[in-house]
């Protein structure tokens, strides 16, 4: 079984582009999250969507959107780069949402350069 | 303010050794705990959780240990192996939406 795809795996940008970065979670999963993991520390929360609703967000600017699709593909977009946004971008994937302790499934990430 | 702490950014184990890392707390009402582990190229992995009314969940190699008094938890990898070598987070749900709250990580690394 394929697990939770992302992509493009390296993108560089120049500050004041736009990025779209893509998510497959894994089949028969219906919510996906996205973090943002800089480096030295832990992922951040961004969004967590479910059945193509927004379930939270985390404390990032309007500059960060994201959407799922009907088949729970999901896309984060990031408007207006700064250098600060240069990082790891993780997607992850649960069945469901709203139990804390259900193990979440983390893709490989898109690394992110904005120069 | 953060709510999950892990003081070490890094870690050296002799192979066969006990490798602890620790991870600190703020919050009394958290009421699940899970360790992740994470290779250079890949994304964090499940490796083993704790529920709040436990103080020891174990599965094969690791042990996790909560004090809940202390808001301490700690994960034991015993024999610590050269594939052991990664950086470990420890996480905590906020219940009802699935957000995960990382510590830092600490970087483990198994001499040979």
């Amino acid at each position: 079984d394929a697990g939770v795809t992302q992509s493009p795996t390296h993108l560089i940008k120049t500050r004041g582009q736009q990025v779209t970065l893509r998510c497959s979670p894994i089949s028969g999963h219906k919510s996906v999250s996205w973090y943002q993991q800089v480096l030295g520390q832990g992922p951040q929360f961004i969004f967590q969507y479910y059945e193509k609703e927004e379930r939270g967000r985390g404390n990032f600017p309007d500059r960060f959107s994201a959407r799922q699709f009907p088949n729970y593909s999901s896309e984060l977009n990031v408007n207006a780069l700064l250098l600060g946004d240069s990082a790891l971008y993780l997607c992850a994937s649960s069945l469901a949402g709203g139990t804390g302790g259900e193990t979440q499934y983390f893709g490989p990430g898109t690394r992110l350069l904005v120069l | 303010d953060q709510q999950v702490k892990q003081n070490s950014p890094s870690l050296s184990v002799q192979e066969g050794r006990i490798s602890i890392l620790n991870c600190d707390y703020t919050n009394s009402m958290f009421d699940y705990f899970l360790w992740y582990k994470k290779y250079p190229a890949e994304g964090p992995t499940f490796l083993i959780s704790i529920s709040s009314i436990k103080d020891k969940n174990e599965d094969g190699r690791f042990t996790v240990f909560l004090n809940k008094s202390a808001k301490h938890l700690s994960l034991h990898i015993v024999p610590s192996q050269p594939g052991d070598s990664a950086v470990y987070f420890c996480a905590v749900p906020n219940f009802g939406n699935e957000k995960l709250t990382f510590g830092t990580g600490t970087r483990l690394t198994i001499i040979p």
